[in-house]
């Protein structure tokens, strides 16, 4: 069984459009994350939510908002999509904040 | 604030052969460290952890770390690698005494294990 699930694995789109990408884990964590890795690998984190609660907000454009209808989905909603965008975005969960995480395998986002 | 380097982009090796990746972090407060290893198209998945207490951890796949506070280092040890082990690997710290879990990555280094 898949313990975090991303979905979808590729998404390429233009430029200006709004998408979502869902994630699901199935360990019963209540911390769950999104990472951003750019073109260099480098990855960062975007958000958190603890049990629906948002606790981390790192310095993400507006355009992008998570939504946690339950403690096992987080999902990413990207606005007027941008080329700089483009990147691999992860889900991760945690069973707390001193427990390691568990990533998905990654959204590949691509735009034209 | 902390921050992680990861002293190496690219490691070649040859089979069999012993290994180190280094890792060294920087922060003002006690910290968690975690190496992770990333396969071609998929997610981090964690290969060690230090929390507390012994500092030489074992892993899986064979590796182990040895956290060194006094050189603020983390570094990745596997004494024969194969060929399955090249991958990325990313050394990764968050603050002890936060309860948010943010994780700080360094940049990622390449290994390359040539046969």
């Amino acid at each position: 069984d898949t313990a975090v699930s991303q979905t979808p694995k590729y998404l390429v789109t233009q430029m200006g459009n709004d998408k979502s990408i869902k994630c699901e884990q199935n360990l019963g964590h209540d911390t769950m994350y999104w990472y951003k890795q750019d073109s260099k690998k480098f990855l960062k984190i975007m958000f958190s939510y603890n049990n629906k609660e948002l606790i981390i907000n790192e310095t993400v454009p507006n355009r992008f908002s998570p939504k946690s209808p339950d403690k096992a989905h987080l999902n990413l909603h990207i606005n007027s999509l941008e080329l700089g965008d483009s990147a691999v975005y992860f889900c991760a969960s945690s069973q707390g904040s001193q427990w390691p995480q568990h990533f998905g395998d990654g959204t590949r986002l691509s735009i034209l | 604030a902390q921050s992680v380097t990861q002293l190496d982009s690219q490691v070649p090796v040859f089979e069999e052969a012993p290994v180190e990746l280094r890792c060294n972090y920087s922060s003002s407060v006690s910290v968690y460290l975690f190496w992770y290893v990333q396969y071609p198209n998929q997610g981090l998945q964690l290969l060690l952890k230090y929390l507390s207490g012994s500092t030489l951890v074992k892993g899986i796949n064979g590796f182990e770390a040895e956290f060194n506070k006094s050189q603020t280092s983390f570094h990745l040890r596997k004494p024969s690698v194969h060929i399955s082990d090249t991958a990325e690997y990313f050394c990764a710290v968050s603050e002890g005494s936060s309860n948010t879990g943010k994780l700080i990555f360094g940049q990622g280094t390449t290994l390359q294990v040539k046969p």
